[in-house]
This record gives C-alpha cells, sequence and structure tokens, in this order.
C-alpha cells in the first residue's frame, strides 16, 4: 500500500496562477483533509470530507475549493493563488471518527 | 469552541535528560478524542498515541508517557531518557463527539531539540 500520497511535491506559483493539489489514498477511508502548516501556527484545517461527495469547511477555507468525487482522491484548488498562501500543505485520511490520521508526505507551495 | 495550546514553543534538553510537552485543550464536549503526532526534520506527520476522554489512565510506551488529566484539561507528554532521534516537532491534537470527531484540531507544536 502506497498510503497517502500528495501531487505534485514543490511547486512554484505567480500571484493570479490557479493550481490544483491532488490527494490519493489506498486505504479506502471515508474521511480526508487538507491542512496548511505554517511557522508557530501548526496545522490548521482548510477542508474536510467524511465520504465520496461531501466536503466541509475547516478553520481557514478562505482562497481554496475542495472536490471529493471519488472516494479514494481529495483535490485542493487554488483559483487565485496569493502570497499569503505559500504554506506546506498537507492531506491526510482516517478511517472514521476518533481514529488517527495517516499524513501525506506534504506539498511545498511558494507563490510570488 | 475546540481549543488546543501548547505553551512551549521550543525545548531544548541534553541528551539522557527527561522532558515533558504540555498540551492544554478546550472543549465543552464531554466525549472527545486526544492525540499526540511527532514530525520529525524530514517533515513526515507520525501517530503517536489517541485517547479518548472516558479514559484517564496514565500510558507508557518505551521511554513515552502520557498523563491525562480531565479535571485540568491537560494531556501532557513525557520522553525519559531523551535520545538525539526524539528531536523533532509535536502536536497535540483534539476532536469532539458533537462534531462527530470530524474535525481535528491542532496545537501550535513543540520544537523539541536533544542536543548531544
Amino acid at each position: 500500500n502506497a498510503g497517502v500520497t500528495q501531487t505534485p511535491k514543490f511547486r512554484v506559483l505567480k500571484t493570479g496562477q490557479s493550481m490544483t493539489l491532488l490527494c490519493a489514498q489506498d486505504m479506502n477511508h471515508e474521511y480526508m483533509y487538507w491542512y496548511r502548516q505554517d511557522p508557530g501556527m501548526g496545522l490548521r484545517l482548510i477542508h474536510y470530507s467524511v465520504g465520496e461527495g461531501t466536503t466541509a469547511k475547516g478553520e481557514v477555507p478562505d482562497g481554496y475549493n475542495v472536490s471529493r468525487l471519488k472516494k479514494q482522491n481529495f483535490l485542493l484548488g487554488l483559483e487565485s493563488a496569493a502570497p499569503s498562501q505559500t504554506s506546506v500543505y498537507f492531506c491526510a485520511s482516517r478511517w472514521t471518527g476518533g481514529d488517527e490520521q495517516y499524513f501525506g508526505p506534504g506539498t511545498r507551495l511558494t507563490v510570488t | 469552541a475546540q481549543k488546543v495550546t501548547q505553551a512551549q514553543t521550543e525545548i531544548s534538553v541534553v541528551e539522557k535528560e527527561d522532558v515533558t510537552l504540555d498540551c492544554v485543550y478546550e472543549t465543552r464536549d464531554t466525549t472527545y478524542y486526544l492525540f499526540w503526532y511527532k514530525q520529525p526534520p524530514s517533515g513526515e506527520l507520525v501517530f503517536l498515541i489517541r485517547r479518548n476522554s472516558f479514559d484517564e489512565q496514565n500510558e507508557i510506551s518505551g521511554r513515552y508517557s502520557w498523563n491525562f488529566q480531565k479535571s485540568t484539561s491537560s494531556f501532557n507528554f513525557t520522553i525519559t531518557a531523551s535520545q538525539v532521534v526524539d528531536s523533532a516537532v509535536y502536536f497535540c491534537a483534539l476532536s469532539e463527539a458533537k462534531t462527530s470527531y470530524d474535525k481535528v484540531i491542532f496545537g501550535p507544536g513543540t520544537s523539541l531539540s536533544v542536543i548531544p
């Protein structure tokens, strides 16, 4: 099993450009999450999904959109990137509520 | 509202010293889960422990131990005889029953440096 994978690993964008981050898991987990990690602020929840076709907002959803068209994939989109979105993005999944999360390796995004 | 506080931003200890990482949480729920995760310099996040709110027994796993006290809303993590490999950022996290455990809120993390 590959676990949780994230594509790409690194990306540099210019302000105003758009991109999509892909998270894939092969563990048949129901729950999937997108977090951003910034120095001194820990992991902040952007959006999450409790099952295929469902999404919900987390703590810092503005400027991001998500989709969960297939159970194994959770996409994070930036429609118009801003320098404030420079961060490391982590995807995670878990089987049911209350279980521990499995994290992907992270995507380092820089917006200039 | 859920909130997790890790007041210690950075800690440095000399190898073989014991160190305790503090975690204080806020919740209005009576049923919840608490977690600890480790993020070594390589960047991946590794699950360490999960504790539900009805289980206040302390837990020991090798050099690691956890002290859960509902009376003070704390879930502290102690590393005994620290080693250089323990150098990492450690995160405490919380999920609540009232949100069906859907959301997991993380603290800001404590960066631990173990000096040889």
